[in-house]
């Protein structure tokens, strides 16, 4: 149950878009289609914006999207806007009824 | 309104037990697995452990397998999470977190509370 990699921070200006990588193994990520991503502002409980890869849940905003390439999910965020500025965790089941989140990732709207 | 509500943290020795509790409304509860995440001071989320629907699948992380049960009462509209041995290293927030589907396991974490702080020290 190693850690999915995310880099530790993004930074871009409003209106232009980032993608936020989630590297995995070939034990979590590449097994299943079960990614999911989370945005959570300071002190706040972190909000679910994508789920099994590529789903957007009810009230998230087109402007995310998520995808997944072998041991590789990614986040794109188009549009960025000064809202958007949070942490953003992916999270894959890994198996055995188990779960490994990333790092993380701090996103700065410059 | 759909609503999970941690409790039962606390300062605790290490060593010594602990056990959170998390009240869930606004939602059929005995039709959705449900989890426990932690989050370190200033440090990323944690995975700690997950319950199916009737207790049928349950999963904790390696950091805390033999030290943790997680439990649920159907009844209650509640969850659990009884941590035994506790140390420093478990001095986190924690979260009860909601799945998306109801019936299924494999899921994302839709819903979550507002976490319970748990701190572990002599």
């Amino acid at each position: 149950q190693s850690a999915l990699t995310q880099p530790a921070s993004v930074s871009e200006s409003p209106g232009q878009s980032i993608t936020i990588s989630c590297t995995g193994t070939s034990s979590d990520v590449g097994s299943y289609n079960l990614v999911s991503w989370y945005q959570q502002h300071p002190g706040k409980a972190p909000k679910l914006m994508i789920y099994e890869g590529s789903k957007r849940p009810s009230g998230v905003s087109n402007r995310f999207s998520g995808s997944k390439s072998g041991n590789t999910a990614s986040l794109t965020i188009s549009g960025l806007q000064a809202e958007d500025e949070a942490d953003y965790y992916c999270c894959s089941y890994a198996g055995s009824s188990s779960w490994v989140f990333g790092g993380g990732t701090k996103v700065t709207v410059l | 309104e759909v609503q999970l509500v941690e409790s039962g943290g606390g300062l605790v020795q290490p060593g010594r037990s602990l056990r959170l509790s998390c009240a869930a409304s606004g939602f059929t509860f005995d039709d959705y697995a449900m989890h426990w995440v932690r989050q370190a001071p200033g440090k990323g989320l944690e995975w700690v452990s997950g319950i199916n629907w009737n207790s049928g699948s349950i999963g904790y992380a390696d950091s805390v397998k033999g030290r943790f049960t997680i439990s649920r009462d159907n009844a209650k509209n509640s969850l659990y999470l009884q941590m035994n041995s506790l140390r420093a290293e478990d001095t986190a927030l924690y979260y009860c977190a909601k799945v998306l589907t109801p019936k299924w396991f494999y899921d994302a974490f839709d819903i979550w509370g507002q976490g319970t702080m748990v701190t572990v020290s002599s």
